[in-house]
């Protein structure tokens, strides 16, 4: 079964300081993995994903994620966190059905930058 | 600004009630999705249209009704609703493909008195 684990319910970054978000996944095959931040009162965003490759992956807002097949992880990271970074943010894996683009996502990490 | 809209962005109604959420996508995808979402939770996936055909249903209860008119448009229709359907409904929609990310809707967030 395929499945994804963020094993941080929340991060605490200094703002200015690098941040990482942490994702692990267990896929059958090869992953295609997301990585999607939602802030308050609003929908998910898409900030990046990972299909094949080059493993360093950059998206939106000056985040990147690294994709590690030996280690199965797809940690997102960013050089310099902002105020305006503190969200919540989802990893997600493609469970691979075919024509459907269903998604398994992570539980979840709370992103918080303090000034 | 989101390209995925959903009406209305708040709804409250009684458990006796019949009421529709709505999205909208011109992005001409051509699959669309439900979610519910409850506070600080990943989102549940409800039901998934590809080409305006219901390909998935999660073992929803039929007190949710999905609709799809066409290939941009997608409603939810409720009826007689529990305290615990209380949640953010998002819409989503993408490409179908396992490799396109979907595009989320910024919700609405519906209350069961």
């Amino acid at each position: 079964a395929q499945s994804v684990a963020q094993p941080e319910d929340q991060v605490n970054v200094a703002e200015g300081n690098p941040l990482t978000v942490k994702c692990t996944y267990s896929v059958s095959g090869n992953p295609y993995l997301f990585w999607y931040v939602q802030y308050p009162n609003r929908g998910l965003q898409f900030l990046l994903k990972y299909i094949t490759g080059d493993n360093l992956v950059k998206g939106s807002y000056g985040f990147e994620a690294e994709f590690n097949k030996s280690q199965t992880s797809f940690h997102l990271k960013k050089p310099s966190a902002l105020v305006s970074d503190s969200a919540l943010y989802f990893c997600a894996v493609s469970k691979g059905s075919g024509n459907t683009g269903k998604l398994i996502f992570g539980q979840g990490t709370t992103l918080q930058v303090k000034p | 600004d989101t390209e995925v809209t959903q009406t209305p962005k708040h709804l409250v109604m009684g458990m006796t009630n019949k009421k529709s959420l709505k999205c909208e996508q011109h992005m001409g995808h051509r699959a669309m999705y439900w979610y519910k979402q409850k506070a600080k939770k990943p989102p549940e996936l409800m039901f998934v249209y590809s080409y305006e055909k219901l390909s998935i249903n999660e073992s929803v209860p039929s007190r949710f009704s999905p609709e799809c008119p066409n290939s941009s448009l997608l409603n939810l229709h409720l009826h007689a609703l529990q305290p615990e359907d209380s949640a953010l409904y998002l819409c989503a929609s993408s490409q179908g493909t396992d490799y396109q990310p979907q595009h989320f809707g910024d919700g609405t967030r519906l209350s069961i008195l």
